[in-house]
C-alpha cells in the first residue's frame, strides 16, 4: 500500500462546482507536491510545497488553489474547471528538498478528475 | 531547461525476453540525478531507482539493472527475463535544482 494517500479516488465535478482534492502522507516528509498526468502523457509539475510554503508554481491557472495546512496534508481546491483539467491528479512527497534534488519521491496512486 | 527523451513510445515482449528501455537526457547542470519510475494500471507512480550525477557506477538490483553513461546522457534500463507483472508504463526522470521532469514514457507490455 502506498505511504502517501490521496482522496477522492474518483471525481466528477461541473465547471461551476467547488472542489477539494486531498493528499496525506505520515512519513515525517517536509516538501509536498502536485502533479497533473493527462492519459498516455508523463506527469507534469503544478506545485512544489517545502516546509509548508509555496516554492514553485509552475505558472497554474489560478482556478487552482493548492493549500498546506500542515506539513502532512496538502490540499487541491478545485473552482470553475475547464473539460480540458480532466487528468490524473498525482500527489507526492519527498524527505529531502535540497538545492539540487527533490530526492525521491513517494506518489499516492492519485485523484481522477473528470469536468462535465 | 532539462529534458528527458524516451524514444521508445511501446514495447512488447514475450515472457522471459530481456528488455532495455532507453532515456537520454539532456542538463547544463554538473549536479543532478536521475530516477526510474514505474506506473502499473492503478496509476501510482512506483520508484525503482535514483542515481547522482557523480555515481556512473552500473546498478544490478534482482532482475532490474541499469547502465549510467554520462559520455552519452544516457540512463538505460534492463529487465532480464521478464514477467507479466512487469507490464507498466515506465517513466525515467532528472531532477535539479527542485524540479523533476519526467519523459513521455514506455508502454512495456510482457506477454505470457
Amino acid at each position: 500500500d502506498t505511504e502517501v494517500t490521496q482522496t477522492p479516488k474518483h471525481l466528477v465535478m461541473g465547471m461551476t462546482n467547488k472542489k477539494s482534492l486531498k493528499c496525506e502522507q505520515h512519513m515525517g516528509h517536509r516538501a509536498m507536491y502536485w502533479y497533473k498526468q493527462k492519459a498516455k502523457k508523463p506527469p507534469e509539475l503544478m506545485f512544489v510545497y517545502s516546509y509548508e510554503k509555496l516554492s514553485i508554481n509552475e505558472s497554474v491557472p489560478s482556478r487552482f488553489s493548492p493549500e498546506c495546512p500542515n506539513s502532512s496534508l496538502l490540499n487541491l481546491h478545485l473552482h470553475a474547471l475547464q473539460p480540458e483539467d480532466s487528468a490524473l491528479y498525482l500527489c507526492a512527497s519527498s524527505q529531502e528538498v535540497t538545492l539540487v534534488s527533490a530526492g525521491e519521491l513517494f506518489f499516492g496512486e492519485g485523484s481522477r478528475l473528470t469536468v462535465l | 531547461a532539462q529534458k528527458v527523451t524516451q524514444a521508445q513510445t511501446e514495447i512488447s515482449v514475450v515472457e522471459k525476453e530481456d528488455v532495455t528501455l532507453d532515456c537520454v537526457y539532456e542538463t547544463r547542470d554538473t549536479t543532478y540525478y536521475l530516477f526510474w519510475y514505474k506506473q502499473p494500471p492503478s496509476g501510482e507512480l512506483v520508484f525503482l531507482i535514483r542515481r547522482n550525477s557523480f555515481d556512473e557506477q552500473n546498478e544490478i538490483s534482482g532482475r532490474y539493472s541499469w547502465n549510467f553513461q554520462k559520455s552519452t546522457s544516457s540512463f538505460n534500463f534492463t529487465i532480464t527475463a521478464s514477467q507479466v507483472v512487469d507490464s507498466a508504463v515506465y517513466f525515467c526522470a532528472l531532477s535539479e535544482n527542485n524540479d523533476m521532469r519526467f519523459g513521455a514514457g514506455t508502454r512495456l507490455t510482457v506477454k505470457p
